[in-house]
């Protein structure tokens, strides 16, 4: 089993919808929880990421935590072409673990938004 | 700041022959980061690198691969001889100390090793 698990897709949604990203985790020690998004051929940018539980929301980008679930969601309001791309999710241990430069990646969705 | 910078973009060679990639982290960066892209196994590290030296070296898959950062601004990845399975789309990306989350990437190098 991969620590991190994301469903490849693709996910095809018209303009406006909301989208919902999803990644599981197993491992417990991780505390950094980052949403990158890749466009073809370019190289991964961060969207936003969260340390530890809870939400965080960044225009029509919203980042969510649920640890006890090891379950991490990216929701995209009023989605917009120029969303389409591949999401990957990452997540890192925190400071106290020696682990914590590891990022691990989950293997992206491809979502694309139809006008 | 240009952003992390990799060179070539695009790289095709002949099994066998040495493959040199090379990235430019963004300046202040303490932290570097070597990671290949492939469809079956996504992203991967291969090797992290702090204030010029190698930390954690565990992701290289094997001897063939090597890395070095003679000093802040430069860093390469060799492969050595190479194989078809290495072909993969190769990144780098640096980050500060305490940005702990926030890497930044480069566009990566497409290897093809036919």
């Amino acid at each position: 089993q991969k620590e991190v698990e994301q469903d490849p897709g693709p996910l095809s949604v018209p303009e406006g919808a909301i989208v919902s990203l999803n990644c599981t985790y197993s491992n417990s020690a991780f505390q950094y929880f980052m949403w990158y998004r890749q466009y073809s051929r370019k190289g991964p940018e961060l969207l936003m990421y969260t340390y530890s539980s809870g939400n965080k929301e960044d225009g029509r980008f919203t980042a969510q935590v649920d640890k006890s679930s090891k379950y991490i969601s990216l929701f995209i309001r009023d989605s917009q072409p120029s969303d389409s791309a591949t999401y990957l999710c990452a997540m890192s241990e925190g400071p106290e673990s020696g682990g914590y430069q590891k990022v691990t990646f989950g293997t992206g969705t491809k979502l694309q938004v139809i006008p | 700041d240009a952003g992390v910078i990799q060179s070539p973009r695009h790289e095709v060679t002949e099994m066998g022959q040495e493959v040199t990639l090379r990235c430019k982290p963004i300046s202040g960066h303490d932290y570097l980061f070597w990671y290949r892209q492939t469809m079956m196994r996504g992203l991967e590290l291969l090797i992290y690198f702090n204030n010029n030296v190698p930390i954690d070296d565990s992701g290289m898959p094997e001897d063939r691969f090597s890395a070095k950062m003679p000093n802040a601004s430069f860093s390469t990845l060799k492969i050595q001889p190479s194989e078809p399975r290495d072909s993969a789309v190769y990144f780098c990306a640096s980050r500060q100390e305490l940005k702990r989350a926030e890497a930044f990437f480069g566009q990566g190098t497409r290897l093809t090793v036919v």
